[in-house]
């Protein structure tokens, strides 16, 4: 039982290249959450999904696509990738509104040059 | 802004002795509260929640204490391990709002227990 898969575990990118950070859960979870970790400034919100078909900003959306490809797969792309999109970046999914049971990933370490 | 504040970076406590770590929030919608545990290369993982009708809950060495007047929530734990070492953030969110369960985090306290 894998729980959430986040793929890669890291990642060198040049400023102005893109890039799709992957995140797949076996859990039949239905939300689904990007957050990225920087020093300091704790678990900060990209975007989520609260159910398969459905995606909305979370607090730090600027610079960042989503898809909720089906119910388990919920990828973040980075267009033009930037210095500042230099983080730690977490999937989680949880069972749905009002449930607090998130799952985590293990992370992808991203670093733009 | 930040609306969910671990002013402790840091914390270091001797293995068997009590280890408090502390939380403050400023939106007082919130209404659920919960702690995460992270170590090193890992996801964070849940450690345990509180609702705002209660003012304690306890999970075997862990207990979570809030107080809403204050807008304060500690988390105990006793007595602490090596095991216990790890990263920690306290989450809010407001329950029912008909959307996902979005949780806004807390800066997160580096406890470490020494032998």
């Amino acid at each position: 039982n894998a729980g959430v898969t986040q793929t890669p575990k890291f990642q060198v990118l040049k400023t102005g290249q893109s890039m799709t950070l992957q995140c797949a859960q076996d859990m039949n979870h239905n939300s689904m959450y990007w957050y990225r970790q920087d020093p300091g400034m704790g678990l900060r919100l990209i975007y989520y999904s609260a159910s398969e078909g459905t995606t909305d900003k979370g607090e730090v959306p600027n610079g960042y696509n989503v898809s909720r490809l089906n119910k388990r797969e919920f990828s973040l792309r980075l267009e033009s990738a930037a210095p500042s999109q230099t983080s730690v970046y977490f999937c989680a999914s949880s069972p749905g509104v009002a449930n607090y049971g998130y799952t985590f990933g293990s992370g992808t370490r991203l670093t733009v040059v | 802004d930040q609306q969910v504040k671990q002013n402790s970076p840091s914390l270091s406590v001797q293995e068997g002795r009590i280890s408090i770590l502390n939380c403050d929030y400023t939106n007082s919608m919130f209404d659920y509260f919960l702690w995460y545990k992270k170590y090193p290369a890992e996801g964070p993982t849940f450690l345990i929640s509180i609702s705002s009708i209660k003012d304690k809950n306890e999970d075997g060495r862990f207990t979570v204490f809030l107080n809403k007047s204050a807008k304060h929530l500690s988390l105990h734990i006793v007595p602490s391990q090596p095991g216990d070492s790890a990263v920690y953030f306290c989450a809010a969110s407001l329950m029912n709002t008909g959307t996902a369960s979005k949780l806004t985090f807390g800066t997160g306290t580096r406890l470490q227990v020494t032998l």
